[in-house]
């Protein structure tokens, strides 16, 4: 079985801009999950998705956003780009994202802002 | 507020003997707990989970310890390997609602031959 995507693997973008980075989840996994990883702060939970619907959202600013398709891929946005956002996005599926569930992580898109 | 402590930045132990990494949390919420490992340029690789209703999760090489009362847990590997070298996080996470990891800061564990 094919593990969880993610494209691109690397992004380098100027403050201002905005990015859009996609998930696509292990098949049969209708949950995802988004979370940023720095040094400062470690890795930390963005927001959740089921079923197209946001049932979940951490300690973010607006200025990230997210969505999900009828397939269950995912797509996460950050506007307004600012030098603190450069970090690891890593996107996690799971089949419900309830209970005992264990949610499986992509390899990550490494977003650099200049 | 960190809800979820690793408070060993890094941890070298020699080939063959055991490797125990610990994790602390706060949150009496939290009854689901997970620990990941990671490489470099990947993303976390999930290696062994409990539920509060256990104190033991065995798995191969792998046994994960869960204390209650002192809301500690800790993840022994016996006998450790050379490819077990990464960072390693405990997450937790509550099991009513939908899934929400909070992770600790990762323990950098170093196997030396």
């Amino acid at each position: 079985k094919a593990g969880v995507t993610q494209t691109p693997r690397y992004l380098i973008k100027t403050r201002g801009q905005q990015v859009t980075l996609s998930c696509s989840p292990i098949s049969g996994h209708r949950s995802v999950s988004w979370y940023q990883q720095t040094p400062g702060q470690g890795l930390q939970f963005l927001f959740e998705y089921f079923s197209e619907t946001q049932r979940n959202k951490g300690n973010f600013p607006g200025r990230f956003s997210g969505r999900q398709f009828s397939n269950s891929r995912s797509e996460m946005n950050v506007s307004t780009l600012e030098l603190g956002d450069s970090a690891l996005y890593l996107c996690a599926s799971s089949k419900e994202g309830r209970g005992l569930d264990t949610q499986y992580f992509g390899p990550g898109t490494r977003l650099t802002v200049l | 507020d960190q809800q979820v402590k690793q408070n060993s930045p890094s941890l070298s132990v020699q080939e063959g003997r055991i490797s125990i990494l610990n994790c602390d949390y706060t949150n009496s919420m939290f009854d689901y707990f997970l620990w990941y490992k990671k490489y470099p340029a990947e993303g976390p690789t999930f290696l062994i989970s409990i539920s509060s209703i256990k104190d033991k999760n065995e798995d191969g090489r792998f046994t994960v310890f869960l204390n209650k009362s002192a809301k500690h847990l800790s993840l022994h590997i016996v006998p450790s390997q050379p490819g077990d070298s990464a960072v390693y996080f405990c997450a937790a996470s509550a099991l009513q609602g939908a899934q929400k990891l909070v992770f600790g800061q990762g323990t950098r564990l170093t196997i030396n031959p």
